[in-house]
This record gives structure tokens, sequence and C-alpha cells, in this order.
């Protein structure tokens, strides 16, 4: 089956200019998510939908940070004005579902996209 | 928010030599999964572990949950050059996980 698609896979841009990232999950895998890794983190979850709905976007910077996914399928994720400290990799992830049981679902990761702010 | 405290940071080993990693949490977690990212790479799905004192392993790589749910530990048997990476642990906490600052193993050369 195919993986998670992402593109581009590099940016470099100047502080105050805008971004798109876009990601198209694994077919039928209905909970994407958006992280941002910088160098030498762990993923940071920016947002995370359910379809077409958004089930957490708490730590999503809404004054410069925005997502859609407006079919339930493939996603969205704009930056704009960029600052400098936006520089990382963008990670977007799908599972099949999520649950607030005990029980989950494991996530598929795309390559990402590598983000340079100058 | 809930913070898990993944340990050590790196770790050298040389090839053939072990390697453990652990994560710890101030509160009771319902389960935890187990990433890889390789240099350059995505994090990869290792595993996933729900019970108390739960063991699992694959080929060379073991992992645990503690009895009280709140930390859990990855050890690598005879490491081989392909174990080099990251590995993070993830807890669950709602409906997203919790990353670690992952542990990073090097193979000295």
């Amino acid at each position: 089956e195919a993986g998670v698609a992402q593109s581009p896979r590099y940016k470099i841009i100047e502080k105050r200019q805008s971004v798109a990232f876009w990601c198209n999950p694994i077919s039928g895998h209905a909970t994407l998510y958006w992280y941002q890794q910088i160098l030498g983190q762990g993923p940071k979850l920016l947002i995370q939908f359910q379809n077409n709905g958004v089930v957490d976007d708490s730590q999503l910077p809404k004054d410069r940070f925005s997502a859609e996914r407006l079919k339930g399928v493939d996603s969205t994720l704009k930056i704009q004005p960029a600052k400098l400290e936006d520089s990382a990799v963008y990670l977007c992830a799908s599972s099949l579902d999520y649950s607030r049981l005990a029980g989950d679902y494991e996530q598929y990761f795309g390559p990402g996209t590598r983000l340079t702010v100058t | 928010g809930q913070q898990v405290m993944q340990i050590p940071q790196y770790q050298h080993v040389q090839e053939g030599e072990d390697f453990t990693t652990y994560c710890n949490s101030s509160t009771t977690l319902s389960n935890i999964q187990w990433y890889k990212q390789r240099p350059g790479g995505h994090p990869v799905f290792l595993i996933q572990l729900v019970k108390s004192g739960e063991v699992k392993k694959q080929k060379r790589l073991t992992f645990q949950f503690g009895e009280a749910k709140k930390n859990s530990s990855l050890h690598i048997t005879a490491t081989q050059t392909t174990d080099v990476g990251t590995y993070f642990c993830a807890p669950k906490s709602n409906y997203q996980l919790i990353w670690g600052a992952g542990t990073k193993l090097i193979i000295k050369p």
C-alpha cells in the first residue's frame, strides 16, 4: 500500500514570507496529524484531524499557522508570516482512527518537509 | 500537561554491546508506543504496550511496561549498525501521543 505522501521535501524562505505544505495520508485513514520536529527534539503535535474535523489544535500558533482538511482526505498546513524559529521538519502522519479507550492505532509518517527560514 | 522523561539523551556503544533507553512518567499511562527514527528519516512505529508488566520481544528488541504503568524501557541486545537512530517513547494522553525527547543510539567506530 502507498505510504503517506508529503510535498515539498525541502523549502527555503525568508522570514515574513508564507509557505504551504501538502499531505496525502494512507487511503482509508480517518485521522491525520501535523507535527513540527525541531532538530534534536521529539515531534510536537500541531493539529489533529478526524476526517475533516479538528480534534486538537491547542499547540497550533493560530496567529500564523493554519491547516485544513476540507474533504477528509488530503491536508495543507500554511505558515504566514514565517519566523526564524519556524525552521524545522514538518511531519504529516495518519492512522486508521483514534480512540479514547486503552487501545490505539499506530501512526504512519510521511518523509517530512524540511523548512529553513532565513 | 503530562510530560514524559526519556533517558539517556545519547548512548554510545560498541557494535555488539547492549543498549537500553528508559521512559518515565509522573502519571499512570493508559498505553505507550515506541518509534524509531533513522538519521534523516521519519519516525517508524515499533510497538505498543497496554498491560501492566507487559513484556514484548521483537528479535533483539525487548520492550517492557512497568507494573505501575508509569515507566517503560526498550532494550536492544547485541547492537548492530542497522540499529542506529533515535528511539522515542510516546505515551498516550487522551487522544494524542506525548512524545519524549528520544534516546539517540550511536555506534562507536
